[in-house]
């Protein structure tokens, strides 16, 4: 099945600067990545997803990068605020298949204002 | 805005004890997840349904079972806990099996005692 990895465990980037989260997945028939931010005691919620037939989306300070040779895909926010303080799960699925998400292991992203 | 509900918020259960989780949603989506997450960890499939077709996960243990009486709701019964069963739990749901999105409710925090 697939398996997803995601690095780094914990972030603390300064107010203002940019912030790069990694992913890996290991099937190559995988072609749908999203990203979840869930911040303490709340909701995973949709923050952006790309498919594989794009390299790069953007919505405002957020971005998401794939590289399908390499089987990477990275989430990039800029500009950070406090407000993007919380955990950040990667995810990858086969799109109209039966088998479901595979969540990465989390991010805490800290920003200190 | 509630699309995804859960009740309750907080369960205290005792060692042993069944308890039961409720989800409901308003989304009229076919498509509903049970979801356990740990501290600092992703979150784990348990089971969903497709509209009544109930899909287990290869791992899930047989102390989890689910119940969807109808489209609008889903149960997560957990028929003797132990202390190794506390968690959040998260329901979820998509429109259809094909579809990408998923929408998490707030969870239920189960504490075993």
């Amino acid at each position: 099945g697939e398996n997803v990895e995601q690095h780094p465990s914990t972030l603390s980037v300064q107010e203002g600067d940019s912030a790069v989260i990694k992913c890996t997945y290991s099937d190559s028939a995988s072609n749908y990545f999203p990203w979840y931010k869930q911040e303490l005691g709340k909701r995973p919620q949709l923050i952006i997803d790309i498919r594989s037939n794009v390299g790069e989306k953007k919505d405002q300070r957020i971005a998401v990068t794939l590289n399908k040779t390499a089987k990477h895909f990275s989430l990039h926010i800029t500009e950070t605020q406090p407000e993007d303080s919380a955990v950040y799960f990667c995810a990858a699925r086969v799109s109209g298949s039966a088998r479901q998400l595979t969540f990465g292991s989390g991010t805490q992203l800290t920003v200190l204002p | 805005d509630a699309m995804v509900i859960q009740n309750p918020r907080y369960q205290v259960t005792q060692f042993g004890k069944p308890v039961t989780l409720s989800c409901s949603q308003t989304l009229n989506h076919n498509v509903m997840y049970w979801y356990q997450q740990k501290s600092s960890q992703a979150p784990k499939l348990l089971f969903h349904y497709y509209d009544k077709d109930f899909n287990n996960e290869a791992d899930t243990p047989d102390n989890f079972q689910s119940r969807r009486p109808n489209t609008s709701f889903c149960f997560l019964d957990i028929r003797s806990p132990g202390l190794g069963d506390a968690a959040m739990y998260l329901c979820a749901t998509s429109k259809a099996r094909g579809t990408e999105t998923q929408y998490f409710g707030p969870g239920t925090r189960l504490l075993v005692l």
